[in-house]
């Protein structure tokens, strides 16, 4: 399949380890987030969102933290697998219809 | 319940020439977004379409053109095509427009890989 970001930001995490990707956002308006997760070959999949008016949210395996202070996302994976590995991205809804995606982060599952 | 499905999957151009993509949306969604995605970096919002009208337009020239059909799918047009315009097209649709602080998942499609010679 093709590549989604040669040049990317790499997290390697063992296989079983918990895994935390970081985000910056620009804009302090921004009122809703979403992480996406790509794989090769395939559109970005939703993962979790949050409102602006929270700073944690959880779901299945997977934790989303907002610092609207210092404008800054982070995405916990807990107890990693193989089929994690992926591109993740995090995206700040500015407006009411536009989406600003991060540069992205390389997630490698090691064995 | 269908996700969004677009078409073509790959395709080659040349310099100058025009590209329509396509986008089926997902069932129940009335809005569709499309975003370019260059090698490496993440999406870039073009615009979004609701009820067959453009509602929000990024930083794309006008070549940049879009339509949504009744049945809530889309096209984006590309015409005088340019080197840089080789990238992953996107088509995301989500249900209705952003509510104000709530929330809006955008579904997207697989892509539409353009390569521009």
């Amino acid at each position: 399949g093709e590549s989604v970001g040669l040049h990317l930001p790499t997290l390697s995490v063992q296989e079983g380890d918990n895994s935390i990707i970081n985000c910056a956002y620009s804009n302090s308006a921004s009122d809703y987030f979403i992480w996406y997760k790509q794989e090769s070959g395939k559109g970005p999949q939703f993962i979790i969102d949050i409102r602006s008016n929270m700073d944690k949210r959880q779901g299945q395996r997977v934790t989303v933290l907002l610092n609207k202070t210092v404008k800054h996302l982070s995405l916990q994976i807990a107890a990693t697998q193989p089929g994690d590995s992926a591109v993740y991205f995090c995206a700040e809804r500015v407006g009411t219809y536009k989406y600003i995606f991060g540069t992205g982060t390389r997630l490698k599952v090691l064995a | 319940e269908t996700g969004v499905t677009q078409s073509p999957t790959h395709l080659i151009k040349t310099r100058g020439q025009q590209v329509t993509l396509r986008c089926s949306s997902q069932s129940g969604h009335n809005t569709v977004s499309w975003y370019q995605q260059a090698l490496g970096q993440g999406p870039q919002f073009i615009f979004q379409y609701y009820r067959e009208e453009e509602n929000g337009r990024g930083n794309f020239p006008p070549r940049f053109s879009g339509l949504q059909f009744p049945n809530y799918s889309s096209e984006l047009n590309v015409n005088a095509l340019e080197l840089d315009d080789s990238a992953l097209y996107l088509c995301a649709s989500s249900e209705g427009l952003a509510p104000q602080g709530g929330a809006n998942v955008l579904t997207f499609g697989a892509g539409s890989r353009l390569t521009v010679l």
